[in-house]
């Protein structure tokens, strides 16, 4: 199964709001409301951000927030902050019963 | 504080076999499924398996089924991958991860990752 299809980079000056896409098929992201959405700093490993499509696991910051539109989801950070430089990737259920990851997509925090 | 200790990376030839191990601490490990991920050097994030809190439904990527089997032992509260036939492109960091529901049947969200054992499959 390919992989979820992620914008390679985004970038965003301090404060403003970005948002990164993740698109997959009916047979993943838009069959299943099981949408995760990971931070990886380099060397280090992966952050749960976001799950089930929309939710925060606690000790993340609100401004993190997650969404998902047919067979696209989307993760917004506002008010961006240096620290949220890093890569993000997006994961889903699939029908296939296996988990299938995004290609990454790198933030620049300008 | 939950822990994930990976171990058992290390060079192999192509078509070799190598068994990565995962130690959890720290939380219940018998309760919780358990999923390894890999990332090939300056790579994305690659989901390879994942199995139940009891170890009896294993789920595969399709690039590793048949070549790769995930076991746990929960007396030991550790966590395997055994890899057989190892291809150039299982060359990669491999993480062990906990995932986040107690007692449920979901493969994932994986709320807690080990530091990655590195496997490097070459002649």
């Amino acid at each position: 199964q390919s992989a979820l299809t992620q914008p390679a980079s985004v970038s965003g000056s301090p404060g403003q709001s970005i948002t990164i896409s993740c698109t997959g098929t009916s047979s993943d992201i838009g069959g299943y409301n099981y949408v995760c959405w990971y931070q990886q700093h380099p060397g280090k490993a992966p952050k749960l951000m976001i799950y089930d499509v929309s939710s925060r696991p606690s000790g993340v910051s609100n401004r993190f927030s997650g969404s998902k539109s047919d067979n696209t989801a989307s993760l917004t950070i506002s008010g961006l902050q240096a620290e949220d430089e890093a890569d993000y990737y997006c994961t889903s259920f699939t029908s296939s019963s296996a988990i299938i990851f995004g290609g990454g997509t790198k933030l620049t925090v300008l | 504080e939950v822990q994930l200790l990976e171990s058992g990376g290390g060079l192999v030839q192509p078509g070799g076999s190598l068994r990565l191990s995962c130690e959890g601490s720290g939380f219940t490990f018998r309760n919780y499924a358990m999923t390894w991920v890999r990332q090939a050097p300056g790579k994305g994030l690659e989901w390879v398996s994942g199995i139940s809190f009891g170890g009896g439904d294993t789920y595969y990527a399709d690039s590793v089924r048949g070549r790769f089997t995930i076991s746990r032992d929960n007396s030991k509260n550790t966590l395997y991958l055994q890899m057989s036939s190892l291809r150039a492109g299982d060359t990669a960091l491999y993480y062990c991860a906990k995932v986040k529901w107690e007692l449920h049947g979901a493969i994932d969200p994986f709320d807690y990752w080990g530091q990655g054992t590195l496997v490097t499959v070459s002649s």
